[in-house]
């Protein structure tokens, strides 16, 4: 069956540092979504990759589609405590519904 | 403001009561889901409606039941709750399967 796999689960950052997450799937993925979860919050949408290769910024936030469609991932520049959360990626698994990945929770020391 | 209702935002319930988890979206969306989530192992989709008057099982959906008499309603109950069930409970919607999907403010539950 298909496997994704999100490393790392956590991650510590002095602020100012840069944070990347992965998602690596066994199998090509048809798209994938990443999601933002504050500390005691719900998740949030955040972007949607579609195509082979797919790059899309937003602010300090850079997400890749490998060429495969296989793994993605997210990249923050300059951590802010803002950034403090859990990441999931998403992507259509079985019955044609969105399967998250295990997440990443981010912490950002001051 | 558009979005998700979900009530109530935290229960305690003794174990072998029914509790329904209700849910209720004012975007229109087609495609319902819940999802619980547990410490260190994410999000996992209990069931979901792809679109009024159907309804699927997720990858957890024993102990659970769903309904979607409508487009606006999603309401998850627990027959007879176990202490196993204790978990965060997130309803969500989408336009449609596999569309970005909107999160309420999810139910707190636990069973003693």
């Amino acid at each position: 069956g298909q496997q994704v796999m999100q490393i790392p689960q956590y991650q510590h950052v002095q602020e100012g540092e840069d944070f990347t997450t992965y998602c690596n799937s066994s199998t090509t993925l048809s798209n994938i979504q990443w999601y933002k979860q504050r500390p005691g919050g719900h998740p949030v949408f955040l972007i949607q990759l579609v195509k082979s290769g797919e790059v899309k910024k937003q602010k300090r936030l850079t997400f890749q589609f490998g060429e495969a469609k296989k793994n993605s991932s997210l990249h923050i520049t300059a951590t802010q405590t803002t950034d403090v959360g859990t990441y999931f990626c998403s992507f259509s698994g079985s019955a044609r519904q969105l399967t998250f990945g295990s997440g990443t929770q981010l912490t950002v020391l001051p | 403001i558009a979005g998700i209702t979900q009530a109530p935002t935290s229960q305690i319930l003794a174990a072998g009561r029914r509790m329904t988890l209700r849910c209720t979206q004012d975007m229109r969306h087609n495609a319902m889901y819940w999802y619980r989530q547990d410490l260190g192992l994410g999000l996992r989709l209990i069931h979901y409606s792809n679109t009024a008057g159907t309804t699927g099982k997720g990858e957890v959906p024993d102990g659970y039941s769903v309904s979607r008499a409508n487009t606006d309603d999603f309401p998850l109950t627990l027959a007879s709750a176990v202490p196993s069930q204790t978990s965060v409970y997130f309803c969500a919607s989408s336009v449609g399967d596999n569309q970005p999907q909107h999160f309420g403010d999810g139910t707190r539950l636990s069973i003693l």
